[in-house]
């Protein structure tokens, strides 16, 4: 596609309900990336996939967040359990594998934990 | 560690006069450095980046940036800022992580508010 394309775009789940939140980048790109943004915060890195290369999950906040890519393609990110303090935008972005290149950004998912 | 920081909350500046947003970076090798632009209830947008070369990097609208190695800072600039420029900007440098890779480290934000 064109751009970068997330969904759902709003999600509305109950504490303690798992979510599974999708995300689906650019053709071509072989890096996509994670973040979450709270609520009049900046970006907190998640998880960073390359190519066939084993995942950066160093940003991953507890074991009840984890994500998937399949070749280079869609990724999912879940998270189980939801707590309240989940409740954020979830912001996807992928990229060429080039050190130099610039992150292509989706609308981001916004998750809310009642 | 890798870190870029964003010394201003919030800039306020009068539509027409001159606008800068600061941000200063920490890396242990060659910085990239990139600027982002965040409107309400959107994804970020890339404006510019500086990878080598000329230390003055010009971007989208209108925007450019100042690579300083010796003050190691990259603060955003427009000569004549509009009201439709307010919005949350993000610098980010990229920082090399596990076995090679590289994620993008990003700074909290700067909330910039153009006055009409």
């Amino acid at each position: 596609g064109a751009g970068v394309s997330q969904s759902p775009s709003n999600k509305v789940t109950e504490k303690g309900k798992d979510v599974e939140l999708r995300c689906d980048p650019i053709s071509g790109h072989t890096a996509l990336y994670w973040y979450r943004q709270r609520l009049g915060q900046g970006l907190e890195f998640l998880i960073y996939f390359q190519g066939n290369s084993a995942p950066d999950k160093s940003g991953l906040p507890s074991d009840r967040f984890s994500a998937e890519r399949t070749g280079e393609s869609v990724s999912t990110l879940t998270i189980q359990r939801t707590q309240q303090e989940d409740s954020a935008v979830y912001l996807c972005a992928s990229s060429y594998t080039g050190v130099g290149t610039e992150a292509f950004f989706g609308q981001g998912t916004r998750l809310t934990v009642v | 560690a890798q870190s870029v920081a964003q010394p201003e909350d919030q800039v306020n500046v009068a539509e027409g006069n001159p606008l800068t947003v600061k941000c200063t970076y920490s890396v242990s090798g060659n910085p990239y450095l990139f600027w982002y632009v965040q409107y309400p209830n959107r994804g970020l947008q890339f404006l510019l980046k500086y990878i080598t070369g000329d230390n003055l990097v010009k971007g989208s609208y209108g925007f450019e940036a100042e690579f300083n190695k010796s003050q190691t800072s990259f603060h955003l600039k427009k000569p004549s800022a509009l009201v439709s420029d307010s919005a949350l900007y993000f610098c980010a440098v990229r920082s090399p992580g596990g076995s090679g890779t590289y994620k993008y480290i990003f700074g909290t934000g700067t909330r910039l508010k153009v006055l009409a």
